[in-house]
């Protein structure tokens, strides 16, 4: 049961290139969610999925792209990288319909933009 | 915007003494309230997952309570010990932005012997 995985855990991009993290998970939660965690901000929502085929945006969702097409995983697209998107991005997932159960948080990937 | 409010930032702790800190959050539409602690190098991990007023949860040395008429939770920590040291984060959810949670900026704890 390797938890929640994501790769990778480092990446420089230039601005404009494209790329996606992958997140996976083998617990076969319902609900995955993205964050990026930037000094003084806390952890911002991205984007989530409450199930295979359904994703929404959250707080701070442009520049990014998601698909849900297993219930394991739950990749990010960065269409076109700017320098705004240097962060520390994190996958959660969670058992039940979200806020029910505690979220379990991937190892992050750190992400910087030249 | 954050409208989910950590308080204080940071505190300094002597090792044996007892401390709190508190979330503030819209007491509307409360869904649910979740404590994380995030240690440096790591992933957040989740203390308590908590849903109806008055709840009070408790693991170990830390324990947690929640007021939702008047938005707020405080989370305890009895007898800090240096392995406390840690940012602790609160995110809360509304039934009205169901599936979205807001993350407080987190209270920065450090133990020192």
């Amino acid at each position: 049961n390797a938890g929640v995985t994501q790769t990778p855990k480092f990446q420089v991009l230039k601005t404009g290139q494209s790329m996606t993290l992958q997140c996976a998970q083998d617990m076969n939660h319902e609900y995955m969610s993205w964050y990026r965690q930037d000094p003084g901000m806390g952890l911002r929502l991205i984007h989530y999925s409450v199930g295979a085929g359904i994703t929404d945006q959250g707080e701070v969702p442009n520049g990014y792209n998601v698909s849900r097409s297993t219930t394991e995983d739950f990749p990010l697209r960065l269409l076109s990288a700017a320098p705004s998107q240097t962060s520390v991005y994190f996958c959660a997932s969670s058992y039940q319909r979200a806020g029910g159960s505690e979220q379990y948080f991937g190892p992050g990937t750190r992400l910087t933009v030249t | 915007i954050l409208n989910v409010e950590q308080s204080p930032q940071s505190l300094h702790v002597q090792e044996g003494d007892s401390t709190n800190f508190t979330c503030s959050f819209p007491s509307s539409n409360f869904y649910a309230l979740h404590w994380y602690r995030w240690e440096t190098a790591k992933s957040p991990e989740a203390l308590f997952v908590m849903t109806l007023n008055g709840d009070e949860k408790k693991k170990g040395r830390i324990s947690a309570t929640l007021n939702t008429k008047e938005g707020y939770s405080y989370l305890y920590i009895k007898g800090s010990q240096p392995e406390d040291s840690a940012t602790y984060l609160c995110a809360f959810m509304t039934t009205d932005s169901w599936g979205k949670f807001q993350f407080g900026a987190g209270t920065q704890v450090v133990v020192t012997p």
